[in-house]
């Protein structure tokens, strides 16, 4: 079955270090979304991707974040100068079309911000 | 802003019992309910997605239903087994998934 595959599977940074966080998504879908989800809280949703450019973001993804699509396969979540709350698993997600499907996950990428 | 919220937050059951896990949402906007499956430390398994139009959905010992007008949604779990316990996410979708806190299950052998 195919599967949203996310690299690393876990990361320890330096407060105020950049992390790339990578997603390859399923290959015929056209929608993808970054989670977060922190310790012992709700899974939280950070940005959705469509068309190659952002079609919604929640007030957490500020500047400090950015995502892209480089080529055809991955898909990336950057974070810049990082801080200690941004220590979370974030998931990578993707589906076929914005309304009637399953949205399939990735495994997560945990980050520990020290 | 849609709210999710699940009850109970925590559950534990001897094996066999049938499991019955309920979230409710504020905003009956949505496109569909999906219901998810999460072990510790892992990522999202979805479940079920039942779209607004439909009333429920089943897959196996899993049934869940959806009454948009009354924003709630349950999940029913037959006969309970060890291999069920885990945590249970609730997600109303409007072009973004917005999830309740979760039910943490444990089924007792």
């Amino acid at each position: 079955e195919p599967e949203v595959t996310q690299t690393p599977s876990h990361q320890v940074t330096q407060m105020g270090q950049e992390v790339i966080l990578r997603c390859v998504p399923i290959s015929n879908h056209l929608y993808f979304y970054w989670y977060r989800q922190i310790l012992g809280q709700k899974v939280e949703f950070l940005v959705s991707f469509y068309n190659n450019e952002i079609s919604e973001k929640s007030e957490i993804f500020d500047d400090q974040f950015s995502v892209e699509r480089p080529d055809g396969s991955n898909f990336t979540l950057k974070i810049r100068s990082t801080k200690l709350e941004d220590s979370a698993m974030y998931f990578c997600a993707s589906t076929p079309t914005g309304d009637i499907h399953t949205i399939y996950f990735g495994e997560g990428s945990w980050l520990t911000v020290v | 802003k849609q709210e999710v919220t699940q009850i109970p937050a925590a559950l534990s059951v001897p094996e066999g019992e049938n499991l019955v896990l309920n979230c409710s949402f504020t905003d009956s906007a949505i496109y569909n309910l999906q219901w998810f499956r999460q072990d510790p430390g892992k990522g999202l398994t979805s479940l079920l997605l039942i779209q607004s139009s439909q009333r429920e959905q089943t897959s196996g010992r899993l049934n869940a239903s959806l009454d948009k007008s009354s924003g709630r949604s349950t999940l029913y779990i037959a006969a309970s087994q060890p291999g069920d316990s885990a945590t249970y996410l609730c997600a109303g979708y409007d072009y973004k998934l917005s999830f309740g806190a979760g039910t943490t299950v444990t089924v007792r052998a």
